[in-house]
């Protein structure tokens, strides 16, 4: 399988407890893009990276969500201290960007995360 | 922000037409367009781009107004497997990359 994969698939988890996941993009794609998605509304921009470097953040994001593509390859999206309202799918996508083209965009499955 | 899509649902019969709109507030680079089952990962259906290229299934049409930063998608002859929910993707003219879903159109096909 060739598309983009996502690990774990499904987390459920203590509020107050840190959670990571994994995304891993279609090989080569340089950007990846991490979304959360809540029932009966599109996915929500949290952040991409364009091979390594992270240029942009959501301004909804809070000092308690991370992400790294440490070399340009897999990326992890970690939660600290996780509330309630972090309750969600989080949606991982990738594409491949040369200059002004086209910017498809293959998302994955999903980890969907519970908070108790 | 969020791009704003009309109308929130519609039901179909197999065979008709539909029109989904989506609009912006902001300069757009680029439109995308996608379908989502339920349960299921978002699947790409369509780009539309500042300039008037775009890109996607054959079976799909779409519309892109530069001045009023509006798209339309097109669901002509519809088909039991157009059931779902569709988004419109918005990038900004000024933040390449940073993209706004809107709240789906919810479409059901029936027999």
């Amino acid at each position: 399988d060739t598309g983009v994969s996502q690990d774990p698939r499904h987390k459920i988890t203590k509020r107050g407890q840190n959670v990571t996941f994994r995304c891993d993009p279609i090989s080569e794609h340089n950007r990846l893009y991490w979304y959360r998605q809540t029932l009966g509304q599109g996915p929500e921009f949290l952040t991409y990276f364009q091979n390594e470097a992270q240029l942009e953040k959501s301004r909804l994001l809070s000092d308690r969500f991370s992400a790294e593509r440490p070399k340009g390859s897999f990326s992890t999206l970690e939660i600290q201290r996780t509330e309630q309202g972090d309750s969600a799918m989080y949606l991982c996508a990738s594409s491949l960007v040369a200059g002004a083209t086209y910017n498809e965009q293959f998302f994955g499955p999903g980890t969907r995360l519970t908070v108790l | 922000q969020q791009p704003v899509q009309s109308p929130q649902a519609v039901i179909l019969r197999e065979g008709e037409d539909a029109v989904i709109n989506c609009s912006s507030s902001k300069a757009l680079y680029s439109v995308h367009w996608y379908r989502q089952k339920h349960g299921e990962a978002p699947v790409f259906l369509m780009i539309l781009l500042k300039g008037g290229e775009q890109k996607g299934h054959e079976k799909i049409s779409a519309s892109f107004n530069e001045k009023k930063q509006q798209s339309s998608l097109y669901l002509t002859a519809s088909q039991l497997s157009y059931s779902g929910t569709y988004f419109c993707g918005t990038e900004p003219a000024d933040s390449w990359g940073k993209f706004q879903f809107g709240a789906g159109t919810q479409v059901v096909v029936t027999p």
